[in-house]
């Protein structure tokens, strides 16, 4: 389809581990947004992109946490040395032209579990 | 800092009417909807960019009151497909904690 596709769906780590999940865009959109959801909860910002530039990072919460975009199209979510308070749903979001006041196109997420 | 909602949980009858509202401390200088089904990704609803806008997006229409810093979203006559977790957020893509609504027949 041409939906925002993220992988694995699902991904299961020790505490300490690192994990990259995986987003790839609706086609030609310039922002790409990442969220973490925890149960019950709303998405929660994490970072933003414009093409490749990472414009706004202000929601990543703490320097575990990675974010990537290099050519402006598939990004990857890093998580280094993981904590079970990591655990939750990780949404990609894209829309077509850049700024925020734009509608966005989420992904199905990735459910992260760290054990 | 998010956006509060409110009511945390409404059921309704099919046909039934509801209100959710989201309000804000801090300036709201615009406001965006979606809805989540559960398992599902969030769908965009709509976006309310000046005060005193409203939209419509079928029976669901919003509006935004720039001055008191708070939007509502309205559903009427609603309907089963109309049940899911309905979230707010301002212009810096913080989201409130969500409605959960379901709708029975």
């Amino acid at each position: 389809g041409a939906g925002v596709s993220q992988s694995p769906r699902y991904k299961v780590a020790k505490r300490g581990q690192d994990v990259a999940l995986r987003c790839d865009p609706i086609s030609g959109h310039v922002s790409l947004f990442w969220y973490q959801q925890a149960l019950g909860q709303g998405p929660e910002f994490l970072t933003y992109f414009q093409n490749e530039a990472q414009l706004d990072k202000s929601g990543l919460p703490s320097d575990r946490f990675f974010a990537e975009r290099p050519e402006g199209s598939v990004s990857t979510l890093k998580i280094q040395r993981t904590q079970q308070e990591d655990s939750a749903v990780y949404l990609c979001a894209s829309s077509l032209v850049g700024g925020y006041n734009q509608p966005q196109h989420f992904g199905d997420g990735t459910r992260l579990s760290i054990l | 800092q998010q956006p509060v909602q409110s009511p945390q949980a409404v059921i309704l009858r099919e046909g039934e009417d509801a209100v959710i509202n989201c309000s804000s401390s801090k300036a709201l200088y615009s406001v965006h909807w979606y809805r989540q089904k559960h398992g599902e990704a969030p769908v965009f609803l709509m976006i309310l960019l000046k005060g005193g806008e409203q939209k419509g997006h079928e029976k669901i229409s919003a509006s935004f009151n720039e001055k008191k810093q708070q939007s509502s979203l309205y559903l009427t006559a609603s309907q089963l497909s109309y049940s899911g977790t309905y979230f707010c957020g301002n212009a810096n893509m913080r989201f409130g904690a969500g409605t959960r609504l379901t709708v029975k027949p």
